[in-house]
Order: C-alpha cells, then structure tokens, then sequence
C-alpha cells in the first residue's frame, strides 16, 4: 500500500537558519504530494502541493520538489522564523485510477525555531 | 467565506457510551473525509464520501464505527460502545471532485477532541 515516510523530529534550529524536512514516498499510482501544517493550538493547514514530476510547490518561503526518480518531496525553507515553528506532514493521494482519494500521512516533523 | 466546521470541539464520555460527532463541510465541496489524529498512530484515514455514498470506508477500525453523510452536505460519524483506544482528535476535511481522475486540495476543520474515560 502507500505510505510516506519524513524524518523524525523534533527538528531545532536557530532563526534565520536554512530548513530542510526529508519526505519520500511508496506509492502504487501516479500521486499528488503535500505538505501540510500544523502551528500550536490550529487545525491542519496545506502549506504547498505537487500534481506531478518536477513541478515545485511553493509558499510563504517553503518550497519542495516533486522528484519522481527518487521518489522524494523534501520541504526547503531558506531563512526560517520563530513563527515557523510547528508540526510539518507530508503526505499523498493516490487519486488516479484506484479513485482511493484519501490522504496517506507521514508521521509528522516539529519544528522548533529558537530566537 | 466558511470553512469546515466541526462539532463539538471537546467531547468527553465514559467507556461503553455512543457518541455523534459533525462535520460541516464547505459548501459546495462534494467530497468528504474523515481521519483521525492520535499520539501512537499519527494521522489515519477513516471514511471518504463522494456526495452521500461512501466509495472508501477502509479505514474504520472496527464495525462500532459508522458514518453517514445526507444532503451532499453534513456528515456524522458515530462511535458506538466506546472504548478508550477511541481517545484521539478527529478531524474531517472537504473538497472539490477532482478532475480527470485528479485530487481536490482539502480543507481541514478545527478537530473534535475526544477523550474516553
């Protein structure tokens, strides 16, 4: 089945430090790759998407790409803030033709940005 | 415009008991989902609903959990004879049908907090 594997956490970095959150994936079709997140107190928010190979995803600084060859979709933040810090998934849907439309999660990342 | 909506947002019940939690979902999105968020297994994915029928219940962990959606619009999924494993956050997303077999970006509600005692 598909599953998504991210690297444990809690990630802690200094202000203004570079971020990268590791993601790959298993995957039977041809899926859809997120990142989602999740800041103290808040429900989930999607934070950047990628419908296909090579396409990157980008928000408020973050960015991942979409590698079909390494099957990998690694979050990238150059400068990260306190405001930053939060719970990170990333996850797929492999909506094509088993029409199973649901999200499969990875564990989640913290994040902890000290000033 | 308003998100999804979920309610209650806390909920507290003794083992044994049956509890309703809702969800409503934008207006306008046809498709549905429910997960639920708990410390030892993350995030899971329990029913999906393409307007009122449910293609994809393969993650309800047992038969004392149901759902049923009405209207194309509100959902509720029930818990019967809970148990304290039930203790978790459950959350419950919409969005638009894909097109060309694609995937609609969902939207997350707040989350019901259930806790089992």
């Amino acid at each position: 089945g598909d599953s998504v594997t991210q690297m444990e956490g809690p990630v802690t970095l200094s202000e203004e430090a570079f971020l990268t959150i590791n993601c790959t994936y298993t995957a039977t079709g041809y899926p859809s790759l997120f990142w989602y997140v999740q800041y103290p107190g808040e429900g989930l928010q999607l934070l950047l998407k990628a419908t296909k190979a090579d396409d990157k995803g980008s928000n408020k600084g973050f960015e991942a790409t979409y590698r079909k060859e390494t099957t990998s979709f690694h979050l990238e933040k150059g400068s990260v803030q306190v405001s930053d810090s939060a719970v990170y998934f990333c996850a797929l849907s492999d909506g094509g033709d088993t029409g199973r439309r649901a999200l499969t999660f990875g564990s989640g990342t913290r994040l902890q940005v000290q000033p | 415009g308003a998100g999804v909506s979920q309610s209650p947002s806390n909920k507290v019940t003794e083992k044994g008991k049956d509890v309703e939690l809702r969800c409503d979902p934008i207006s306008g999105h046809t498709a549905l989902y429910w997960y639920r968020q708990s410390l030892g297994q993350g995030l899971e994915f329990l029913i999906y609903f393409q307007g009122n029928s449910a293609p994809d219940k393969s993650g309800l962990p047992s038969d004392r959990f149901s759902a049923e959606r009405t209207g194309g619009s509100v959902s509720t999924l029930t818990i019967q004879r809970t148990q304290q494993e039930d203790s978790a956050v459950y959350l419950c997303a919409s969005s638009l049908a894909g097109t060309s077999g694609g995937v609609g970006e969902q939207y997350f509600g707040p989350g019901t907090r259930l806790t089992v005692t």
